[in-house]
């Protein structure tokens, strides 16, 4: 079975530092990558989304990731970090309706 | 359009009782999905529809069942609760064909078994 792993389980950065957070996945053939973000007591909201092309995905707040076929990671990334970006992030893989969501990081950015 | 709902929004139960979660979508969804929420654990799935008067087992369905008997409604029912079931459960659609398969979550139920 597929497996998601995020190595980071809480960062904790300055407002204006860069982020990058780790996503691997086991799993050899065809998948979508996704990460999802979950604000402070709501639902999760999707950040962002590859599917196929380009390996370097843009998504919604300033925040990309991209695809590294060979090393199977799709790293979240962000050049300055706001406050409001203070959340929980999940990187998930699909393959074949199979959705697997990696453990979560907490990312906490400190004003 | 309010997308996907849950219903209740927090529920505590005994050990032994019983209790259906509903979720409701309005997007016209065909695929649907319950998840449950722990600490350190991310989101694990637990069953999954691909349409209606369909289920299928996720990666932990044991002590769960589900129903979908209309489109927009996908039903988690636990027969005999047990603390371990203590969790959040989030329910998810999605349009499900290979290139719209990105879900779109419910707010959650947060269940408390004692």
């Amino acid at each position: 079975a597929q497996s998601v792993s995020q190595h980071n389980h809480h960062v904790i950065l300055s407002e204006a530092a860069s982020l990058e957070l780790g996503c691997n996945y086991s799993y050899g053939g065809t998948v979508n990558l996704f990460w999802y973000v979950q604000y402070p007591g709501q639902h999760l909201q999707l950040l962002l989304k590859y599917f196929s092309g380009d390996p370097l995905v843009k998504g919604i707040k300033g925040f990309e990731a991209e695809f590294i076929k060979s090393k199977f990671s799709f790293n979240l990334r962000k050049p300055s970090v706001q406050w409001s970006d203070t959340a929980e992030y999940f990187c998930a893989v699909n393959s074949l309706n199979d959705m697997r969501f990696g453990a979560g990081t907490r990312l906490t950015v400190k004003p | 359009n309010a997308g996907v709902t849950q219903t209740p929004k927090f529920r505590v139960l005994k050990t032994g009782q019983s209790m259906t979660l509903l979720c409701a979508q309005d997007m016209n969804h065909e695929y649907m999905y319950w998840y449950r929420q722990d600490p350190g654990m991310g989101l694990r799935l637990i069953h999954y529809s691909v349409g209606e008067g369909t289920t299928a087992k996720g990666e932990v369905p044991d002590g769960y069942n589900v129903s979908r008997l209309k489109k927009q409604n996908f039903l988690l029912g636990l027969e005999s609760a047990a603390p371990s079931q203590t969790s959040v459960y989030f329910c998810a659609s999605s349009f499900g064909d290979a290139d719209s398969v990105t879900q779109y979550f419910g707010p959650g139920t947060r269940l408390l078994v004692l």
